[in-house]
């Protein structure tokens, strides 16, 4: 089976820009939770996808977005960068059941650094 | 508010010495516990993990964790650490059975060969 892989691996963007990151979720999984991880910090919830809907989400502005496609791979947008953007970013994929997927394992992909001048 | 706090940032062991690191969390309801591991230059993977039953709880690589509910607390612990522990640990709390870990700060194990 594949593990969780994301894209792009490194990426460098300027304050006011818009950023997409992708997320492959592991084979058999229907739900996607997407972290922030600030340096010296441990990850931050941002939203979690279950089944292409938007199934809980954290405390990060409007500007933070994103998609579940039919295949439960996932994008993470976010618009109109700031400087504090500047994170790793973690994709998990899991096994969810009904909307509720806290007693399956999240796996982790390797994540994408984001770094905002 | 649901938060988890990891009491050391930084431990530095020898190899051979045991190992204790600390994991608090606040009350929310009902919790499943985590611990997390980062090795360097690897991404995110899961020790160990408490739903319910047994408060002591074994994962991989010869770690175990003690869930004591009155304390609120999810202690890692290894009798004897090898240099290749040397990463990065992360508790982490899913309260009321929703979806998102909620993970402490993180704690840098570094252990000396």
């Amino acid at each position: 089976e594949t593990g969780v892989t994301q894209s792009p691996t490194h990426l460098i963007k300027t304050r006011g820009q818009q950023v997409t990151l992708r997320c492959s979720s592991q084979s058999g999984h229907n739900t996607v939770s997407w972290y922030q991880q600030a340096l010296g910090q441990g990850p931050q919830f941002i939203f979690q996808y279950y089944r292409e809907e938007e199934n809980g989400r954290g405390n990060f502005p409007p500007r933070f977005s994103g998609l579940q496609f039919p295949n439960y791979s996932s994008e993470l947008n976010v618009n109109a960068l700031e400087l504090d953007d500047s994170a790793l970013y973690l994709c998990a994929s899991s096994l969810g059941t009904s909307g509720r997927s806290s007693y399956n394992e999240q796996f982790f992909g390797p994540g994408t650094r984001l770094t905002v001048l | 508010a649901q938060s988890v706090s990891q009491h050391n940032h930084h431990v530095i062991l020898s190899e051979a010495a045991s190992l204790e690191l600390g994991c608090n969390y606040s009350y929310g309801g009902t919790v499943n516990l985590f611990w997390y591991v980062q090795y360097p230059g690897q991404h995110l993977q899961l020790l160990l993990k408490y739903f319910s039953g047994d408060p002591l709880v074994k994962g991989i690589k010869g770690f175990e964790a003690e869930f004591i509910k009155s304390k609120f607390s999810f202690n890692l612990r290894k009798p004897s650490v090898q240099w290749s522990d040397t990463a990065e640990y992360f508790c982490a709390v899913i309260y009321n059975q929703g979806g998102k870990l909620i993970f402490g700060q993180g704690t840098e194990l570094s252990v000396k060969p």
